[in-house]
């Protein structure tokens, strides 16, 4: 069975930065495309940025690039988000998720960005 | 403001049958496979239709999908109260900003 749980997520101030981690079980990640997509309170989904199953391509949101780095360790099935300089407009319940479609989904976690 | 445009929401009677459409542009939806995601309150999203009509294993075919030039549809059929959700098309788009795009939700209510 397909498992992805991410953690991570928590409060954290404006200007700061948080690691969030996906683990991932049950399939050859190192064989699959990656993604992270968020959805703010109330709001619609958002996607965040993709990367390929090598890390040879990689992809951002306009409204992330240059403050969020996504990257993944195949020897540990782990796909990662570095953000940097969060804003109040990042706060989101942040998922990973699993190409193709994507069709597979961690139950996400919430980051909160709030002085 | 999405790049995909979906109807804030549509209702339906339940066993009665039911379309939500999304519409975008020759960067995303007419050139790339088009996704559908049910979400229901306090979940994640779970993919219902991709390559724009296909069932992943265990969606009932109740759900179906198609797509036409630059705009697709998400029908399901015999409503059920259990259809109450939030659903989401998504695709990829090609163009500068290439990346994945997301419409902004349609609140379907079986009334």
């Amino acid at each position: 069975e397909v498992q992805l749980v991410e953690s991570g997520g928590g409060l954290v101030k404006p200007g700061g930065s948080l690691r969030l981690s996906c683990a991932a079980s049950g399939f050859t990640f190192s064989s699959y495309s990656m993604n992270w997509v968020r959805q703010a309170p109330g709001k619609g989904l958002e996607w965040v940025s993709s990367i390929s199953s090598s890390s040879s391509y990689i992809y951002y949101a306009d409204s992330v690039k240059g403050r969020f780095t996504i990257s993944r360790d195949n020897a540990k099935n782990s796909l990662y988000l570095q953000m940097n300089s969060l804003r109040a407009e990042d706060t989101a319940v942040y998922y990973c998720a699993r190409d193709p479609g994507p069709g597979h989904w961690g139950q996400g976690t919430l980051v909160t960005v709030s002085s | 403001q999405s790049v995909l445009t979906q109807p804030p929401s549509v209702s339906a009677a339940p066993g009665q049958k039911v379309t939500i459409s999304c519409s975008g542009s020759s960067s995303n939806i007419g050139n790339n496979y088009v996704s559908w995601y049910q979400q229901l309150p306090g979940t994640a999203p779970k993919l219902l239709i991709y390559e724009n009509n296909k069932r992943p294993s265990g969606i009932p075919d109740r759900f179906s999908g198609s797509k036409s030039g630059t705009s697709a549809t998400l029908g399901i059929t015999g409503l059920q109260t259990g259809d109450e959700a939030d659903y989401y098309c998504g695709t990829w788009d090609s163009s500068l900003s290439a990346g994945r795009v997301f419409g902004g939700g349609t609140k379907l209510t079986v009334l």
